[in-house]
């Protein structure tokens, strides 16, 4: 069955850079975009960026500057760099799966999540 | 980008209807979707396209509309319902959520 799970170092200091993995199984990220969104405590859903299932991306405007999304489809593996992190920046990430039924596309699939803080 | 706008906070008693709004800033055409998030899971998909029921989901639940106004509804509630509730476009680029509606039981 289809599933995304998300990894990371948790804690990050102010200006580092944050890493995160987003792991998939049962489909091919060849042929489903895979997305981020996070979730300030407390707070909404934010779309963070994509990568699309022919590997071109999509950002956030607000965030472009300083994020990059790509992956290895060899190890169905997606990847979020994030630098300059700043405190604002403290969330849940979560890594989403874009399928499409009819003409709609949507998010089908969530990972769980992974809880970064930004803190010195 | 294009702003959704939800309904504040509501709260109902068990086996009530409820409905829960979301208004686009601009048309999305029928590409508005679902969530419901309970604390501390993920979001699940509870409809897509406007009105369609996703595999699974209790048909409690439904939506309707197009254009910039929407609405899902839950008939009836159950305590299980208690969660918040995320409208989400894919019509327009950026992808954009709302702020989310946070339904409790009472």
């Amino acid at each position: 069955q289809v599933q995304l799970k998300e990894s990371g170092p948790g804690l990050v200091q102010p200006s580092q850079t944050l890493s995160l993995t987003c792991t998939v199984s049962g489909f091919s990220l060849t042929s489903n975009s895979v997305h981020w969104v996070r979730q300030p405590p407390g707070k909404g859903l934010e779309w963070v960026g994509a990568i699309w299932s022919g590997g071109s991306t999509d950002y956030n405007s607000a965030l472009k500057s300083r994020l990059s999304i790509s992956r290895d489809t060899s190890k169905s593996q997606v990847f979020l760099k994030m630098n300059s992190l700043q405190t604002e920046d403290t969330a849940i990430y979560f890594c989403t799966r874009e399928g499409l039924r009819r003409v709609y596309w949507y998010f089908d699939f969530w990972g769980p999540g992974t809880m970064v803080t930004v803190s010195s | 980008d294009t702003v959704l706008t939800q309904s504040p906070a509501l709260a109902v008693s068990p086996g009530e209807r409820v409905t829960i709004s979301c208004r686009a800033s601009e048309s999305v055409s029928t590409g508005m979707h679902w969530y419901q998030q309970k604390p501390g899971q993920q979001p699940k998909l509870l409809i897509y396209g406007a009105s369609n029921l996703e595999s699974g989901v209790p048909a409690r639940f439904s939506g309707s509309g197009s254009g910039t106004d929407f609405t899902l509804t839950i008939d009836p509630v159950e305590a299980d319902d208690t969660a918040t509730y995320f409208c989400q476009q894919s019509w327009n680029d950026p992808y954009t959520f709302g702020a989310g509606t946070k339904l409790e039981l009472k």
